[in-house]
């Protein structure tokens, strides 16, 4: 399978704790996205990279989130001290680097704070 | 604000009918409209986008309508098979941004056999 991968597929943590999921795309593509999910809505944008670049982070993005994608390939989210409200999907797409070319989503992470 | 309203919120057609789903957009930088159908535990897939040199494109049963004055576009799904029951996504970015997408509500199809 050459899909985007999403690893655990479900965390369940305690309010306080730190998590860290991971993402590894689609190996030609250049362009890798973080989305956040709550039941019932739509993705929201969380962050971009272009590369081992991070280009653009949402408003959305608070100080206890930090992602990476070291030497350009897999990206990982951690999220620091969570709180309840980060219950959500976290998802992870890629693209190629030309223009809006397709998205490819991962199957996410779910996250649930106790 | 960057922000797109998606209607209706939920839709009951029979099979064989025509499923319409609606997205307006407010950001005239706005410059690609993919839609989005996910299933229940897996994450959102592509289905059809359009970019707004044209006002039409069918890929398949599916097609998606756009009118740039109006800032709006929307989903048909012809010939709607209960196999199309799934929640559906329409997107917009600005195509420098690539895939910097802004997602509306979503809308639960469900298509009764």
């Amino acid at each position: 399978d050459t899909g985007v991968s999403q690893n655990p597929r479900h965390k369940i943590t305690k309010r306080g704790q730190n998590v860290t999921f991971r993402c590894d795309p689609i190996s030609e593509h250049n362009r890798l996205y973080w989305y956040r999910q709550t039941l019932g809505q739509g993705p929201e944008f969380l962050t971009y990279f272009q590369n081992e670049a991070q280009l653009e982070k949402s408003r959305l993005l608070s100080d206890r989130f930090s992602a990476e994608r070291p030497k350009g390939s897999f990206s990982t989210l951690e999220i620091q001290r969570t709180e309840q409200g980060d219950s959500a999907m976290y998802l992870c797409a890629s693209s190629p680097s030309q223009g809006a070319g397709e998205a490819f989503f991962g199957q996410g992470t779910r996250l649930t704070v106790v | 604000q960057q922000q797109v309203k998606q209607s209706p919120q939920s839709l009951i057609v029979q099979k064989g009918g025509i499923s319409i789903i609606n997205c307006a957009y407010e950001n005239t930088a706005f410059d690609y409209f993919p839609w989005y159908q996910q299933f229940p535990g897996k994450g959102p897939a592509l289905l059809i986008a359009i970019r707004p040199d044209v006002s039409e494109k069918k890929e398949g049963r599916f097609t998606i309508s756009f009118n740039k004055s109006a800032k709006q576009f929307s989903l048909h799904i012809m010939d709607s098979q209960p196999g199309d029951s799934a929640t559906y996504f329409c997107a917009a970015s600005p195509l420098y941004a690539g895939n910097m997408l802004t997602f509306g509500g979503g809308t639960r199809l469900m298509v009764k056999p």
